[in-house]
């Protein structure tokens, strides 16, 4: 079974600062997505990366895929409020039959 | 359009009663899944549908009922449900669940079930 995990489980900052959320796996994946969910709603898909050692901007959000393809990261600059919520990573196993989630990071942004 | 639609937004049902929760999606993805949420926790799969064939089942209790009437439309049939299984109930659809690994999800807002 590939497990996920992410770290830290809790951060909260005040606005402005930067900040890089953390999901790491022994298992290789053929992708890794990264989600952002707000209280009472479903999980929004922000990037999917595929190549190992791939960066993704977003905006402020920087996404980057480890070069092994175990691990990604999330930096955010210049964090705002309108970035709460729980960041979910979530992957395809290399042979693409299992999907799993991590736990999540929930991300509280002060204003 | 990349939206899914699920109902009701909220459902209070008593242990003996029956109800469906309903999803929609337009996007002409042939993978439709719905996943138990429970507060603090990550979305756990309950059921995948591929090309509207019951594809992964994971060991849900049988007072869950899913239900894929086409491939547009995706159903869960309640039955008899403890208090244990209230809990934000999403439904997801991808284009499939074979191809290239990507099987990028995109969720519906949720159906927030209290059972009394």
């Amino acid at each position: 079974t590939q497990l996920l995990e992410q770290s830290p489980q809790f951060l909260s900052i005040q606005e402005g600062e930067n900040l890089t959320v953390y999901c790491n796996s022994s298992s290789v994946f053929s992708s890794l997505q990264w989600y952002r969910q707000e209280p009472g709603e479903g999980p929004v898909l922000l990037v999917t990366v595929v190549t190992g050692g791939e960066v993704k901007k977003l905006k402020r959000l920087t996404f980057q895929f480890g070069d092994a393809r175990k691990d990604s990261s999330l930096h955010i600059t210049a964090a705002q409020p309108g970035d709460t919520g729980l960041y979910l990573c979530a992957g395809v196993d290399n042979y693409g039959q299992n999907f799993v989630f991590g736990p999540g990071t929930r991300l509280s942004v002060l204003p | 359009d990349t939206e899914v639609t699920q109902t009701p937004k909220h459902l209070v049902m008593g242990m003996t009663n029956k109800k469906s929760l309903k999803c929609e999606q337009h996007m002409g993805h042939r993978a439709m899944y719905w996943y138990k949420q429970k507060a603090k926790k990550p979305p756990e799969l309950m059921f995948v549908y591929s090309y509207e064939k019951l594809s992964i089942n994971e060991s849900v209790p049988s007072r869950f009922s899913p239900e894929c009437p086409n491939s547009s439309l995706l159903n869960l049939h309640l039955h008899a449900l403890q208090p244990e299984d209230s809990a934000l109930y999403l439904c997801a659809s991808s284009q499939g669940i074979q191809t290239s690994g990507r099987r990028e999800q995109y969720f519906g807002p949720g159906t927030r079930l209290t059972v009394t």
